[in-house]
């Protein structure tokens, strides 16, 4: 069945790193668009990027432009999601999706920016 | 960017009982395919969000036939036509016609 797997979320500092990975299985990866959502803690849901099938076609929120890099591997169905100069503001968790439509949703991987 | 904007924020329905939550989109979400991109989200407590409804009226494999969607252009519907216990989340709508994906802010779905 499918699955989608994130990974690499925590604690970090305002101003710090960190990379989140999503595992995906069960559907054809490299034929799907896939994006990362986030869901800041009590609030609603926030569309974060987006990357096309190969990785050439790639959007962000304007929220993150600048600061995360998202990227896949195909070869490994595989997405991730660089994100540096991490605010208090991009507390949340964060969902990986499959397709535009958002067809499929991972468990979601929390990530806390704090001192 | 396309602005989703969901009523009521609060629902709260007897079991049994029909429940009804609107989406307007402040531009039209017809996409230049013709298709029309806007889904429907159950996000019950504790979990992930989960797809019910794609292209307007499309129930996704597994959603109970109580779940239903409509609508055009900017105005759209989800309707249960009978609440039940497992029903209670938040519910959003949101357009994937024009980038930036957005969402609305959520209706909260609660047992009277």
């Amino acid at each position: 069945q499918v699955q989608l797997v994130e990974s690499g979320g925590g604690l970090v500092k305002p101003g710090g790193s960190l990379r989140l990975s999503c595992a995906a299985s069960g559907f054809s990866f490299s034929d799907s668009y896939m994006g990362w959502i986030r869901q800041a803690p009590g609030k609603g849901l926030e569309w974060v990027s987006h990357i096309g099938f190969s990785g050439s076609t790639i959007y962000y929120a304007d929220s993150v432009k600048g600061r995360f890099t998202i990227s896949r591997d195909n070869a490994r169905n595989s997405l991730y999601l660089q994100m540096n100069s991490l605010r208090a503001d991009d507390t949340a968790v964060y969902y990986c999706a499959a397709g535009r439509s958002l067809v499929y949703w991972g468990q979601g991987t929390p990530v806390t920016v704090s001192s | 960017d396309v602005v989703m904007t969901q009523s009521p924020l609060s629902l709260p329905v007897t079991l049994g009982q029909p429940a009804s939550i609107s989406c307007r989109s402040s531009q039209s979400l017809v996409h230049s395919d013709g298709n029309t991109y806007l889904n429907w989200f159950q996000q019950r407590p504790g979990q992930s969000p989960r797809r019910l409804i794609y292209k307007v009226s499309n129930r996704d494999s597994g959603v109970p036939d109580r779940f239903s969607g409509s609508g055009s252009g900017t105005d759209f519907t989800l309707q249960i036509s009978r609440v039940e216990a497992e029903d209670v989340g938040v519910y959003y709508c949101m357009q994937r016609t024009h980038w930036p994906l957005t969402f609305g802010g959520g209706t909260k779905v609660e047992i009277k």
